[in-house]
Order: C-alpha cells, then structure tokens, then sequence
C-alpha cells in the first residue's frame, strides 16, 4: 500500500516567487492537511481539506493557499514567499473522522 | 481548543519502559487523544490513539484515566531506535486534533 507522497522533496526559490507543493494521499483517504515545521516554532498547521473542501483553516497569512481535487490530491500554493517561508512542508492523510494521520516525507522549500 | 502540556525530554536507559504523560485538562468530550513520533527530518508517524481506559498495540500503550485529563504513553522495553521527540494531540475531526505541541524528546541511552 503506497504511502503519502509529496512532490517535490526539495526546491529551492528566490523571495518573491511562488511555489506549489503536491500531495498524493494514501488511496481512500479523503482528509488531507498540511503542516509547516521550523526549528523555532515547530509543528504548524496550516489547513485540512476533505473532499475538495477547506474544513479547517491555521493561523496563517492569505499567502498561504491550498486545494484538493476530485481524487483526493492535495496542493498547496505559497505566494510571495519570504525568508521566513523556508521549511519542512508536511502532508497527511486520513480516512476520515478520528483516525490518526499518515504523514509523508516532506518537502523541503528554502527560500533564497 | 484543547491544549496539552509534556514534559520537553526525557532519558532513559535501552531495555527501560517509558512512560511519557500528556495533560489535557480542556479536553472535550468528542476529543480523542492521539500519540505521534517523530525522527528529524522525517514527517511524524502515528503511534496509538485512544478514547478512553487503555488501548494496547504493537508498538505501546496508551493510558487515559476515567477523567480524561491525562493520558500516558508507554513505550515498552525501549532501544536506541525509540529516539525521537513524541507528540501527544487531542482532538477530533472538527479542528482541533490538527494542533501539535512542543512533544517530549526522548533520548534512549546505551
């Protein structure tokens, strides 16, 4: 059973150029999120989606956008970036209502 | 919004059981309470999860007390492979299990 795969797993971008980041979720998994983690701050979330729809939304700027399509991938779009945005970017899937999440390897954004 | 509260690390000795708690004194009564690992640079993986008395799989046990306000993770006869920073996480569907804490960082010692 493929895992949670997340493209691509390193990129670099320069300040002010946008990026998207893919997310292939576990086969049958409709809820996707997305995480943002820095050695200062941790494990941020930044939002869930559940059959194409955003169910929950983190504390972030307007930048920060994602979508989830008909078979359950996921992207997500960051506009602008800033240093700051340099990351380990996280996705998870889950079934559905209470299960635990499966999360992939990350991708890896450095801002320049 | 459900906060918990770990202790930031431990210690332990290979072949010790370890018991890591998690305080969630707002917990609701639709949360459930869910334990992740983590390895650096690696996505954090799903451990246990419970509602309530003691859930039991391969890997550990989780504890919760008929209050719920606490719950113990217990790692059995750990390895120098078991170091890794644990998160616990309560919770359900509606938002707020997706809010991950500063973890406990366990370092197993030879």
């Amino acid at each position: 059973k493929a895992g949670v795969t997340q493209t691509p797993r390193y990129l670099i971008k320069t300040r002010g150029q946008q990026v998207t980041l893919s997310c292939s979720p576990i086969s049958g998994h409709r809820s996707v999120s997305w995480y943002q983690q820095t050695p200062g701050q941790g494990l941020q979330f930044l939002f869930e989606y559940f059959s194409e729809t955003q169910r929950n939304k983190g504390n972030f700027p307007g930048r920060f956008s994602g979508r989830q399509f008909s078979n359950s991938r996921s992207e997500m779009n960051v506009s602008t970036l800033e240093l700051g945005d340099s990351a380990l970017y996280l996705c998870a899937s889950s079934p559905g209502a209470n299960y635990g999440y499966t999360f992939g390897s990350g991708t890896r954004l450095t801002v320049v | 919004l459900a906060k918990t509260t770990q202790p930031i690390s431990m210690d332990s000795y290979e072949g010790q059981e370890v018991n890591i708690t998690c305080s969630h004194n707002n917990i609701a009564t639709n949360d459930y309470i869910t334990w992740y690992q983590q390895f650096p640079s690696q996505g954090p993986r799903f451990i246990i999860q419970g509602y309530k008395t003691k859930v039991t799989n391969e890997v550990a046990s989780l504890f919760i007390p008929a209050d719920r306000k606490s719950s113990t993770l217990s790692l059995p006869r750990v390895s120098l492979s078991d170091t890794a920073v644990y998160y616990c996480l309560v919770g359900d569907y509606t938002g707020n299990q997706f809010y991950f804490g500063t973890g406990t960082s366990l370092t197993v010692i030879p």
